[in-house]
């Protein structure tokens, strides 16, 4: 299984609003409404920060959002703060009924 | 609030295997949800190794399977890993995690981490 691509880096300003794109196949993220995102800062436990496409635990800031088209999920921060500043990570449920991971995104607040 | 604390040697000999265990503070394992692996190397990212739910069933990623065993010691409150005839491929920081109690391989609330490096 391969893993799902992402931008190596994105960056904004703080208060802009930012999109991090998730693109595997019809056999991880265009096969399933399973798609999740952590932000992991390093050193630190990863953060559970959507599930299921679009849904936020409990305690997420509602600045993060998330949506799919096709084989393509996508996450957004709006009014991007300088706390956010980490690692995001995509994943999403397999047809061999797995879970596959992104290659990664590093989110630089300028 | 539940937490999660990787523990086991940093340093393992190619061919022996690696062993962790996991300690959860705050919930009960025996109560439910399932738990679980992950690692993140250098070479390929972060990848799901295996799940296993109080009752004792067992979830593994196919490539990992023949090597990999998933346990629990709900007296001490804690789980574990083994990781078979490792490889300097298998350095990777290791992470456990219980599960999303509806989908046996997401992790919801996550350790931070153990480094294993596979060296003789």
């Amino acid at each position: 299984q391969s893993a799902l691509t992402q931008p190596a880096s994105v960056s904004g300003s703080p208060g802009q609003s930012i999109t991090i794109s998730c693109t595997g196949t019809s056999s991880d993220v265009g096969g399933y409404n399973y798609v999740s995102w952590y932000q992991h800062h390093p050193g630190k436990a990863p953060k559970l920060m959507i599930y299921d496409v679009s849904d936020r635990p409990s305690g997420v800031s509602n600045r993060f959002s998330g949506s799919k088209s096709g084989n393509t999920a996508s996450l957004t921060i709006s009014g991007l703060q300088a706390e956010d500043e980490a690692d995001y990570y995509c994943s999403s449920f397999t047809t061999s009924s797995t879970r596959v991971f992104g290659t990664g995104t590093k989110v630089t607040v300028l | 609030q539940v937490q999660l604390q990787e523990s086991g040697p940093g340093l393992v000999k190619p061919s022996e295997t690696l062993s962790l265990t996991c300690t959860v503070s705050g919930y009960s394992i025996s109560s439910g949800y399932y738990w679980g692996w992950i690692r993140q190397s250098p070479g390929k990212g972060l990848e799901w190794i295996g799940t296993i739910y109080h009752a004792g069933n067992t979830y593994y990623n196919p490539p990992l399977k023949s090597r990999v065993t998933l346990s629990m010691d709900t007296s001490k409150n804690q789980f574990s890993l083994k990781l078979r005839s490792v490889t300097a491929a298998d350095t990777a920081v290791y992470f456990c995690a219980r599960v999303k109690h509806d989908d046996y391989t997401l992790p919801e609330i996550w350790g931070q981490g153990t480094l294993v490096t596979v060296s003789s």
